[in-house]
């Protein structure tokens, strides 16, 4: 199957500080890819469609000011969190359609973030 | 809209007990269905999917999941469970294009020696 990557696997970081996570397509290109945050003991959250060339789509109640997220290629994304706050802890996860057909969705092993 | 329910939060079994985790989804249109399995502090990984055609679907490690339309149903089954199958399952159900997901809440079995 399709392979996709996130990058860092894990981070910590400080209150205040931003932390940016990469989501890349290994072996495939994706005018979108989707983020996921998974609070812990919880399902995952869907927070915003990332579209190649155009601005992302925010899920309602998820704060775009906040997450930022930028499809710079079709095979990278990347989610910044500003400003994080330790509330922000969480394991994000990214997801990108295979391209095969169009019904199915490649996960990323996750980021698990950590704000003091 | 699509919606996902996961009526087990918790299942314990001893080891090879069969199995079965509840999905029920509610949708207007036609959709997909969806089992990933997760292990800890790791991504999701597809167990099997329901795209079309046959009801009864297999997939990797032994799981088998029937569709059943008029319950609404996706439920996740295994006839003999191992001390590794132990992680959180998820339901998912997407629209026709496959884009979005929507996940169940999630169901931790847990295999018991």
């Amino acid at each position: 199957g399709a392979v996709v990557s996130q990058h860092p696997s894990r981070v910590i970081c400080k209150s205040g500080t931003s932390v940016k996570i990469e989501c890349r397509s290994l072996d495939f290109q994706a005018t979108t890819m989707f983020w996921y945050r998974q609070f812990p003991k919880k399902s995952l959250m869907l927070m915003a469609t990332s579209n190649e060339g155009s601005k992302a789509t925010y899920e309602q109640g998820v704060e775009k000011d906040k997450f930022l997220i930028n499809h710079a290629s079709l095979t990278l994304s990347t989610l910044t969190v500003t400003s994080a706050h330790p509330e922000d802890s969480s394991f994000y996860i990214c997801s990108g359609p295979s391209g095969e057909g169009i019904n199915e969705q490649f996960f990323g092993p996750g980021t698990r973030l950590t704000v003091l | 809209a699509q919606s996902v329910t996961q009526l087990d939060s918790q299942v314990p079994v001893f080891e090879e007990a069969p199995v079965e985790l509840r999905c029920n989804y509610s949708s207007s249109v036609s959709v997909y269905l969806f089992w990933y399995v997760q292990y800890p502090n790791q991504g999701l990984q597809l167990l099997l999917k329901y795209l079309s055609g046959s009801t009864l679907v297999k997939g990797i490690n032994g799981f088998e999941a029937e569709f059943n339309k008029s319950q609404t149903s996706f439920h996740l089954r295994k006839p003999s469970v191992h001390i590794s199958d132990t992680a959180e399952y998820f339901c998912a159900v997407s629209d026709n294009t496959g884009n979005q997901f929507y996940f169940g809440t999630g169901t931790s079995l847990t295999v018991i020696p």
